[in-house]
């Protein structure tokens, strides 16, 4: 198993510009979800799924929009980078729909950089 | 709303010394618990986690955490640490949903 891949490694954009970052599980979990990792603030949830279908909003979604339509993938779209938005961000998948409540397999890592 | 606490953001401890990793979380009922690690570059590691029963569990790693209702705890603790345990820990609990610590970075002294 490959366990939970993502990709690109490492993007730069420019402000404004949109991005897609992927992510993809081969395990069958049933709830995926993104995190941003800045320094000093752990690991902060952007949107999380349930189910193939089935998205939510974390602590902070704004500017970033995800789908659902397989249980194997959940991109997470950039609609208009800011700076802000710099950070490195992680997929993780957990096997339960109670994911939260699981252990969550963490994804390498994309590190973003908007200037 | 749950929240964490990771008190220390660095910790430097000598190869071999005893090592303990301070958490504190907020949260009215029991808890899920968790301890990450991350090592440079990469993702996280589930090292342990608590859910019910015996408050002092065993992880990966020759790591344990004990879990004190009465101080609101959830504290990490290796007896003999090794030049690879250098890494970030994160403590997370999940309540209504899962929130992480802000880290602690280990630096081990050979």
């Amino acid at each position: 198993n490959a366990g939970v891949t993502q990709t690109p490694k490492f993007q730069v954009l420019k402000t404004g510009q949109s991005m897609t970052l992927q992510c993809a599980q081969d395990m069958n979990h049933e709830y995926m979800s993104w995190y941003r990792q800045d320094p000093g603030m752990g690991l902060r949830l952007i949107h999380y799924s349930v189910g193939a279908g089935i998205t939510d909003q974390g602590e902070v979604p704004n500017g970033y929009n995800v789908s659902r339509s397989t249980t194997e993938d959940f991109p997470l779209r950039l609609l208009s980078a800011a700076p802000s938005q710099t950070s490195v961000y992680f997929c993780a998948s957990s096997y339960s729909r109670q994911g939260d409540r699981n252990e969550q397999f963490f994804g390498p890592g994309t590190r973003l950089t908007v200037l | 709303a749950q929240s964490v606490t990771q008190p220390d953001i660095h910790i430097t401890v000598s190869e071999g010394a005893s090592l303990e990793l301070r958490c504190n979380y907020s949260y009215g009922a029991t808890p899920y618990l968790f301890w990450y690690v991350q090592s440079p570059g990469q993702g996280l590691q589930l090292l342990l986690k608590y859910f019910s029963g015996d408050t002092l569990v065993q992880g990966i790693k020759g790591f344990e955490a004990e879990f004190k209702r009465s101080q609101s705890s959830f504290n990490l603790r290796k007896p003999s640490v090794h030049w690879s345990d250098a890494a970030e820990y994160f403590c997370a609990v999940a309540g209504n949903k899962l929130v992480f610590g802000a880290g602690t970075i280990l630096r081990v002294k050979s």
